[in-house]
């Protein structure tokens, strides 16, 4: 069974300021993976995806995400936050084959500071 | 285009009550899944529903049921509530099969049970 791990439960930075958000997966073989953003009381939207392909995905809003097959990780980054940025971000694998079902991480909450 | 939309917006449910929710796919979309958020969790998969049958199914219980229509509209009915089924309730909509896993989500149904 696939499992998805946030080691950040709650990420700080300044408006400006670069950002990193960490994403780990289990998952036997290459899986689909996902970043998905959820402004509160908001369902979620989704940021980008990896199928197959080029690893450096490109997303809405200016994210982007990296598929590491050695590090099983795939990291959402931002050179630029904007305040609008602040909502909770989740990782999220779907397996390849039969299975459909997203396993998502517990999320990261995103504060941004003026 | 509208996306998924879900009703109703807010419950508010008694212990032992039962709960139906409603889900109309995105246009063009095919199959609906449902996923439970417990507050401060990301979302857990409940099930998946493709040509009005049960295709999938997460960890949970039987009295978790659901229906998909002929126009691809679906319900989630939940029996015999508990205190801790209090979520918010996502449905997400896709098409079938194996183009992508892209999920589309609605705002979901916040159930409260007191």
């Amino acid at each position: 069974a696939q499992s998805v791990t946030q080691p950040d439960i709650h990420i700080t930075v300044s408006e400006g300021a670069s950002l990193e958000l960490r994403c780990n997966y289990s998952y036997g073989a290459t899986p689909y993976l996902f970043w998905y953003v959820q402004s509160p009381g908001q369902g979620l939207q989704l940021l980008l995806k990896y199928f197959s392909g080029d690893t450096l995905v490109q997303g809405i809003k200016g994210f982007e995400a990296e598929f590491k097959r050695s590090q099983s990780s795939f990291n959402l980054r931002k050179p630029s936050v904007h305040w609008s940025d602040a909502a909770e971000y989740f990782c999220a694998v779907g397996a390849r084959g039969s299975a459909r079902q997203l396993t998502f991480g517990s999320g990261t909450q995103l504060t941004v500071l003026p | 285009d509208a996306g998924v939309t879900q009703s109703p917006t807010h419950l508010i449910k008694t212990r032992g009550q039962q709960v139906t929710l409603r889900c109309s796919p995105k246009s063009g979309h095919d199959t609906v899944s449902w996923y439970q958020q417990a507050l401060g969790q990301g979302p857990q998969f409940i099930f998946q529903y493709y040509e009005e049958e049960e295709r999938q199914r997460g960890n949970f219980p039987d009295r978790f049921s659901g229906h998909q229509f002929p126009n691809y509209s679906s319900e989630l009915n939940v029996n015999a509530l508990l205190l801790g089924d209090s979520a918010l309730y996502l449905c997400a909509s896709s098409t079938d099969p194996g183009r992508s896993y892209e999920q589309y989500f609605g705002p979901g149904t916040r159930l409260t049970v007191t």
